[in-house]
């Protein structure tokens, strides 16, 4: 079974930073591409940022705010988010898949607030 | 940025009856090896979205046959043959041809 577990959200103040993590299971992760993907409250998704063989992508919003990272001996997903802001408040998808973007995880909420 | 329009933004419907989504893409979604990159998620509340439909018209392991997507290129349609109270929610389209990934604006759907 592919679980997906999310963790690292916090209250964090604009200007701060944060990571993230999701730890991966039921699959061969180091084959797979993995995603962020975030919701801001009451609003639709976004795609944030992607690690796949062929490099890293992140969406204009976060680049160069933003690093995806990936630790495949410990099949863990990473995402090191700096100079935060407050339209960064969402709820963080772990997402498991390139083309084929099958499991999601079930989010962890970051808050930019003073 | 390819630009996903969902319509319609709501949708109220009596169990039992049919349901239908449409999604259009701002350019085709086929890609060179002649897959057409387009999913179908639904979003309860409180809950991560799930995958029902891949490349337009595969039901994903589990979902219910009474789910089913159809279309090409730029023009897509998820239908619900004959809706349950599980199926509220908010359904999304996702296209994975590019980056950036983007989704439809979400069509969100209620029981009469």
């Amino acid at each position: 079974e592919v679980q997906l577990l999310e963790s690292g959200g916090a209250l964090v103040r604009p200007g701060g930073s944060l990571r993230l993590s999701c730890a991966a299971s039921g699959f061969t992760f180091s084959k797979i591409a993995m995603s962020w993907v975030r919701q801001a409250p009451g609003k639709g998704l976004e795609w944030v940022s992607t690690i796949a063989y062929s490099g890293t992508y992140y969406a204009d919003s976060v680049r160069g705010r933003f690093t995806i990272s990936r630790d495949d001996s410990k099949d863990t997903l990473y995402l090191q988010m700096n100079s935060l802001r407050a339209a960064d408040t969402a709820v963080y998808y772990c997402v498991k898949g390139l083309v084929h973007v099958d499991y999601w995880g079930q989010g962890t909420l970051v808050t930019v607030s003073s | 940025d390819i630009v996903m329009t969902q319509t319609p933004l709501s949708l109220s419907v009596a169990p039992g009856q049919a349901a239908s989504i449409s999604c259009k893409s701002s350019q085709s979604l086929l890609d060179s090896d002649g897959k057409t990159c387009l999913y179908w998620y639904l979003q309860r509340a409180g809950q991560p979205p799930q995958l029902l439909i891949y490349a337009v018209s595969n039901r994903f392991s589990g979902v219910p046959d009474r789910f089913s997507g159809s279309g090409s290129r730029t023009d897509f349609t998820l239908k619900i043959s004959r809706v349950e109270a599980e199926d509220v929610g908010i359904y999304y389209c996702m296209q994975t041809l590019q980056f950036p990934r983007t989704f439809g604006q979400g069509t969100k759907l209620e029981i009469k």
